[in-house]
């Protein structure tokens, strides 16, 4: 009964390959995000989605991809890897927007680990 | 610009002493406020937050903050630490009115010496 979840937990890969990491919510939220939390623990939001349209699309290189089949689900592909793109991705939902995108629910995350 | 400062990337307390992390905001109109808890290797879990209303929130495993408009903080506090308590806490911030992102600071670690 994981309240949001993501695949794989680790992912390490050569630069200029391209990766996909999944999250799943059974919560009911209508609201996701991704977010990105590098080596010094600096948590950076990176995408929202909102019963599966973007409404937060941070400065965030093309290369990253977001795609929301629907509203319990929030996949981030990546292509072109780099060195810089080494972190922690978080998934995360909340109820909705505005004052009810908090509290937001975490997944465990995933250690991406560019080579 | 709207923003949450944490002061001290790293505190340290000695187990049963007072914990206090400390966090201070930046808005123009009253803010919602919140502290989160990373334990290592997990996904951030909330804390507590505030909103309106009662300034002083409780939240789980004993910790409380209080909301000050004066001083523009929101500092985190526990009266006796636990070894339990050694993780990560991030104070974050929602500006009122509008949609916006909610903004995380920049996190401090506290050690608990046994």
């Amino acid at each position: 009964d994981t309240a949001v979840s993501q695949t794989p937990k680790y992912l390490v890969t050569q630069m200029g390959n391209d990766k996909s990491i999944k999250c799943e919510q059974n919560l009911g939220h209508d609201t996701m995000y991704w977010y990105k939390q590098d080596s010094k623990k600096f948590l950076k939001i990176m995408f929202s989605y909102n019963n599966k349209e973007l409404i937060i699309n941070e400065t965030v290189p093309n290369r990253f991809s977001p795609k929301s089949p629907d509203k319990a689900h929030l996949n981030l592909h990546i292509n072109s890897l780099e060195l810089g793109d080494s972190a922690v991705y978080f998934c995360a939902s909340s109820l909705g927007q505005g004052a009810s995108q908090t509290p937001q629910y975490f997944g465990p995350g995933t250690r991406l680990t560019v080579l | 610009a709207q923003s949450v400062t944490q002061l001290g990337s790293h505190v340290s307390v000695s187990e049963g002493a007072l914990v206090l992390l400390r966090c201070n905001y930046s808005s123009s109109v009253p803010p919602y406020l919140f502290w989160y808890v990373q334990y290592p290797n997990q996904g951030l879990q909330l804390l507590l937050k505030y909103t309106t209303g009662a300034t002083l929130v409780k939240g789980i495993n004993g910790f409380e903050a209080e909301f000050k408009k004066s001083e523009t903080s929101f500092h985190l506090t526990k009266p006796s630490a636990h070894m339990s308590d050694a993780a990560e806490y991030f104070c974050a911030f929602l500006g009122s009115g509008g949609y916006q992102k909610v903004t995380f600071g920049t996190g401090t670690k506290l050690q608990v010496i046994p």
